[in-house]
């Protein structure tokens, strides 16, 4: 399975951007990067994907680097209900999720 | 409609009960996915459907049984439970098993063997 690092923990002021990286240095062409959010006693809630380009909707955007090594989830201004424990995830062909510990993100009001 | 819904929400069952958690979706999505999460853990993959098709078992124990009856339904069946097994159950949907689809998650069922 391919892997990513993403950091254990981050802090962000409310109303302000966050950037959640993720290094993915084993990445293949055909892998996709998924982002999921899993909010406290919920299910996993989609966020975004994508391949080779960056990608905007409407709950964040994902900078992919040239390389593919590497990407980041941008919120573009944190609220409270953002806070939650954030997934990125190399996806193959078959669409299987193999999550890893994700990044806990807490929103300070 | 985005919606996946799990039924129940909360099963107490002891190590010698048969139950089953049930899991549906209205989008037409033809993929189908059971996930199991130990408390502070990620959530880790046990089945795949694809087509109504068991096309994934991430060596899962034969106690867990999957059962997809159509293209809107998915079961799992459960008899002689271990207390190790107690855990957060989440169904999943995506439109076809491919990376380029995102899945949508229920809410879980929330299991405690006895």
């Amino acid at each position: 399975d391919a892997k990513t690092t993403q950091p254990n923990s981050m802090e962000s002021n409310e109303e302000e951007p966050v950037h959640l990286p993720c290094n993915h240095s084993t990445i293949s062409g055909t892998d996709y990067i998924h982002w999921y959010r899993q909010l406290p006693s919920q299910g996993p809630e989609y966020v975004i994907h994508g391949l080779t380009s960056n990608v905007n909707n409407r709950m964040a955007s994902l900078a992919i680097a040239e390389d593919r090594k590497s990407s980041t989830l941008i919120l573009h201004r944190a609220t409270l209900r953002d806070a939650a424990v954030y997934y990125c995830i190399l996806v193959t062909g078959a669409n299987n999720l193999f999550f890893g510990t994700g990044t806990r993100l807490t929103v300070i009001p | 409609d985005t919606e996946v819904t799990q039924t129940p929400k909360h099963l107490v069952m002891g190590m010698t009960n048969k139950k089953s958690l049930k899991c549906e979706q209205h989008m037409g999505h033809r993929a189908m996915y059971w996930y199991k999460q130990k408390a502070k853990k990620p959530p880790e993959l046990m089945f795949v459907y694809s087509y109504e098709k068991l096309s994934i078992n991430e060596s899962v124990p034969s106690r867990f049984s999957p059962e997809c009856p159509n293209s809107s339904l998915l079961n799992l069946h459960l008899h002689a439970l271990q207390p190790e097994d107690s855990a957060l159950y989440l169904c999943a949907s995506s439109h076809r098993v491919a990376a380029s689809y995102e899945q949508y998650f229920g809410p879980g069922t929330r299991l405690t063997v006895t």
